[in-house]
């Protein structure tokens, strides 16, 4: 059965303190990972989508990796403003052509000053 | 550029009372669109999704049901809500093959 499974389920950091949030999946025929981030009371905002392994993405402190069995999101020198529930979603191939997005429960990042 | 807009915010409703949640999409021209559910400390359930007008298909079958009256238009319905219909309800469109799906601001749904 497909699965994605996120870890840990929060995170607190003091601002500036590095670390990595983890996505690990088990799908059949993966055809894209996503991540997304969502704040109190609001829908996901799109980050990254990531295709194959070894691919890397960034946008301003954050960096999404792949590798065939999970992906990290590394958050560099984090501030108060990026704390946030981050999702991470992959598509699976679906017989018919329809690709649906499996969604993991998230990460809670709290950044404190 | 493209926008989605829900509607309401918030909805609090007795249980057996009908249900009608907005979605409507602009700047883009038949999006996929999507129904989900998204439950306190779990990842996002989808409900429904349309890849044109009229075209409707169910992941979970449920106390909803959903329509796609015009292309950029996508409405969640139920005859009677239960309380476990209870939940925040997101729409999403991707204009399909790999590209990433986009979220409204959703619903907060409390049935009481």
């Amino acid at each position: 059965e497909d699965q994605v499974t996120q870890s840990p389920e929060a995170l607190r950091l003091q601002e500036g303190e590095s670390s990595s949030l983890n996505c690990s999946y088990t799908v059949s025929g993966l055809r894209g990972l996503f991540w997304y981030r969502q704040d109190p009371g609001k829908g996901p905002e799109f980050l990254f989508t990531l295709y194959s392994a070894g691919e890397e993405k960034e946008k301003e402190r954050l960096k999404a990796t792949l590798t065939k069995k999970e992906s990290f999101l590394h958050i560099t020198a984090p501030k108060p403003e990026d704390s946030a529930t981050y999702l991470c979603a992959v598509r699976a191939f679906k017989t018919g052509g329809y690709n649906k997005l499996i969604f993991g429960a998230g990460t809670r990042l709290a950044v404190h000053p | 550029s493209q926008t989605i807009h829900q509607w309401p915010a918030t909805l609090v409703q007795p249980v057996g009372s009908p249900l009608s949640l907005e979605c409507t999409v602009e700047g883009t021209s038949n999006p996929n669109l999507y129904w989900y559910r998204q439950a306190a400390g779990r990842g996002l359930q989808l409900l429904f999704y349309s890849v044109g007008i009229g075209q409707i298909s169910s992941e979970v079958p449920q106390n909803l049901s959903a329509s796609r009256p015009q292309d950029r238009q996508f409405i969640l319905s139920s005859k009677k809500l239960l309380l476990s219909d209870s939940g925040f309800y997101l729409c999403a469109w991707a204009t399909g093959g790999n590209q990433p799906q986009h979220f409204g601001d959703g619903t907060r749904l409390s049935i009481l």
